[in-house]
């Protein structure tokens, strides 16, 4: 168990629709990443939140967003939602500064039909 | 662009063997490397970080190495057990703790 926590666990949506995926960090941490794993393949960088600013952007469109809260909770926002969108959604949390271990939660796994 | 590769993709061994799996790396200027275990439709477990200034890490019947200047790491299983079972990923990280990962191996012990 690392701490974070992330909801729902599933989630089945249609295309064109949007959604909101949530991630409780463990006790302590400043920093939150999102990744999406589709299929067969390792995790893929979305973003990443300092105190609540975006500290770095992988290859994602805008329609891809997220939000970082003061308690350090975070959500992932997805509009317009498309078939390729359906992935397992990881967050992982750790302390700011190179060299950090990230830890990471159970995820999300999102269906798009 | 930092390519993360890991061969095989698949590797299956009786119990009881030890197993080596590979972490290849294109782009040598790395924080750390670290070692996940990913079960099944679940989250990724932290087995092993190695910072860029170490070699090796061990933990238990686990050891990983990290060679920069060839950039490879390998990730040592002794004694190899059932519960091993399972999606190995290596990830390295740089000074904006973005991860780059690997497409990962999966093992699988035979009892």
């Amino acid at each position: 168990e690392t701490g974070v926590t992330q909801s729902p666990t599933h989630l089945i949506k249609t295309r064109g629709q949007q959604v909101t995926l949530r991630c409780s960090s463990q006790s302590g941490h400043n920093t939150v990443s999102w990744y999406q794993q589709a299929l067969g393949q390792g995790p893929q960088f979305i973003f990443q939140y300092y105190r609540e600013e975006e500290n770095g952007r992988g290859n994602f469109p805008p329609r891809f967003s997220g939000l970082q809260f003061p308690n350090y909770s975070s959500e992932l926002n997805v509009n317009a939602l498309e078939l390729d969108d359906s992935a397992l959604y990881l967050c992982a949390s750790s302390l700011k500064g190179p060299g950090e271990t990230q830890y990471f939660g159970p995820g999300t796994r999102l269906l798009v039909l | 662009k930092q390519e993360v590769t890991q061969i095989p993709a698949a590797l299956s061994v009786p119990e009881g063997e030890n197993l080596v799996l590979n972490c290849s790396f294109t782009d040598s200027a790395i924080y750390n490397l670290q070692w996940f275990r990913q079960d099944p439709g679940k989250g990724l477990t932290s087995l092993l970080l190695i910072q860029s200034s170490q070699r090796e890490q061990t933990s238990g019947r686990l050891n990983a190495s990290l060679d920069k200047s060839s950039g490879r790491s390998t990730l040592y299983i002794a004694a190899s057990q059932p519960g091993d079972s399972a999606t190995y990923l290596c990830a390295v990280g740089f000074g904006n703790e973005k991860l780059t990962f690997g497409t990962g191996t999966r093992l699988t012990i035979i009892p």
